[in-house]
């Protein structure tokens, strides 16, 4: 199985300032043959489900505000919020798409500072 | 606009075998690369994918949980359900069901969840 590995768990930023999510695999996600990352972000708030935030590692979904935007190749990613919001307190989640079985990081829970 | 909706027990004892029932709009199982994924979460814990099948009624399963699971789907309902044998405690958790989006061969990405339902095991 594909391990994603988050960091940190949790990360308490200011208002307007940045939030970086970090998310490493132990396998390379990055497709050759189309030269796609299989990576998604998703953001959890309380008592809802996963939104998808981002996928291919970097595309941003239809709607998501884009201080939300992703980076990263192969086994090296990350989320960053460019300037954060109150409303973007969550949980967000890696997940990686690229081989069965479909696998999530442990998420990191992003908090106001 | 595509919604999907989980129903079944929430409540079930250990052993007994727990069915979940996913309810979608705004797609047909019956159209090329459609297909659905089930999820879970424990409480407080971190989420873990357990199955999916497609419009071409390939499925695929979680290794770990492989013997326990079925996925089946009666498209001409809009639904997909999921059995899972042998309930257990760590078993409890919220389900979800959701939707694929065909981004080409090879890839499931889930786009659209349902609410989710809390299942719990316990005698």
């Amino acid at each position: 199985d594909i391990v994603l590995t988050q960091s940190p768990d949790s990360l308490a930023v200011s208002l307007g300032e940045r939030a970086t999510i970090s998310c490493k695999s132990n396998q390379n996600v990055l497709s050759i043959s189309n030269n796609y990352n299989y990576l998604a972000w998703f953001q959890q708030k309380p008592g809802q489900p996963p939104k998808l935030l981002i996928y291919w590692a970097s595309t941003r979904e239809s709607g998501v505000p884009d201080r939300f935007s992703g980076s990263g190749s192969g086994t090296d990613f990350t989320l960053t919020i460019g300037s954060l919001q109150a409303e973007d307190v969550a949980l967000y989640y890696c997940q990686q798409y690229y081989t069965f079985p479909l696998t999530f990081g442990g998420g990191t829970k992003l908090e106001i500072k | 606009q595509i919604t999907l909706k989980e129903s079944g027990r929430t409540l079930v004892k250990p052993t007994q075998t727990l069915t979940l029932t996913c309810t979608f709009s705004g797609f047909s199982l019956n159209t090329n690369g459609e297909g659905v994924g089930w999820i879970r979460q424990p409480p407080g814990k971190a989420l873990e994918w357990l199955a999916a099948i497609y419009w071409n009624n390939n499925t695929a399963y979680s290794p770990s949980l492989q013997s326990r699971l079925s996925i089946t789907k009666e498209a001409s309902k809009n639904q997909v359900l999921l059995t899972m044998t042998n309930m257990d405690p760590v078993d409890t958790a919220t389900y979800y069901c959701a939707h694929r989006r065909h981004l080409g061969e090879g890839t499931t990405l889930l786009d659209y969840w349902g609410q989710g339902t809390l299942v719990t095991v316990s005698s």
